[in-house]
């Protein structure tokens, strides 16, 4: 199976609230990436993981949290979901010696009201 | 100042007939590209992905170039059909894990 899979592919949330949004494979890829995507604009790096050792972005590592308790599980968590939050939420792995082959999820599109 | 740049910014094409996308870059070290499709409101799928100078792929109906001493890469479609409508990016990724993505052509495919 060389898929990825995102749960949930829609999600709604209330302002304030937390989201947890689920990424897997089993492709054995020890690199896992999340974006976020909003239209009209380039996908953005948020965070990946290389094995164990997460790497968030410096423009965002105060606004989300990841963890990845195995190595075909990451998920994505948002401690207080704003209006500006909303947006197309992308994951991707790959191997980290061969990042040029990173294999997307189809996304979880998150509405915050 | 942006550093990958594609053209047009957007293009209609007839059912059937050929068209090219354009990818111009400025990332140094520039490790590979990629180009994805995007259909609208859903996730990016991989089309092709060039790695060395004067690569040159194919998949079905795309095939793409790149040209590392331009900094340049072009995507062909052949005989497109109206599925073939969607934004297609072009992304390059540098040696430290970061990539570098264009905002994308929109191509419309009329019948």
């Amino acid at each position: 199976d060389t898929t990825v899979k995102q749960n949930p592919r829609y999600k709604l949330a209330r302002v304030g609230k937390p989201v947890n949004l689920i990424c897997s494979q089993t492709m054995n890829h020890d690199t896992m990436y999340w974006y976020q995507k909003k239209p009209n604009q380039a996908p953005k790096l948020l965070l990946f993981y290389y094995d164990k050792i997460l790497n968030r972005e410096a423009d965002t590592f105060e606004k989300f949290q990841s963890s990845r308790p195995n190595n075909s599980f990451c998920s994505l968590y948002i401690g207080s979901a704003g209006l500006e939050y909303s947006a197309m939420y992308l994951c991707a792995s790959g191997l980290g010696n061969n990042y040029a082959e990173q294999f997307f999820g189809p996304g979880t599109r998150l509405t915050v009201l | 100042k942006t550093q990958v740049e594609q053209s047009p910014q957007s293009l209609v094409v007839r059912q059937g007939e050929n068209c090219v996308l354009q990818c111009n870059y400025s990332v140094t070290p520039d490790n590979h590209l990629r180009w994805f499709k995007q259909d609208t409101g859903k996730g990016l799928v991989s089309l092709t992905v060039l790695v060395h100078e004067n690569d040159k792929t194919s998949n079905g109906r795309y095939s793409a170039t790149l040209d590392k001493d331009a900094k340049h890469s072009t995507l062909h479609i052949t005989a497109t059909l109206l599925d073939d409508t969607a934004t297609y990016i072009c992304v390059v990724g540098d040696s430290n894990y970061q990539l570098i993505w264009g905002s994308g052509t929109k191509l419309i495919i009329k019948p």
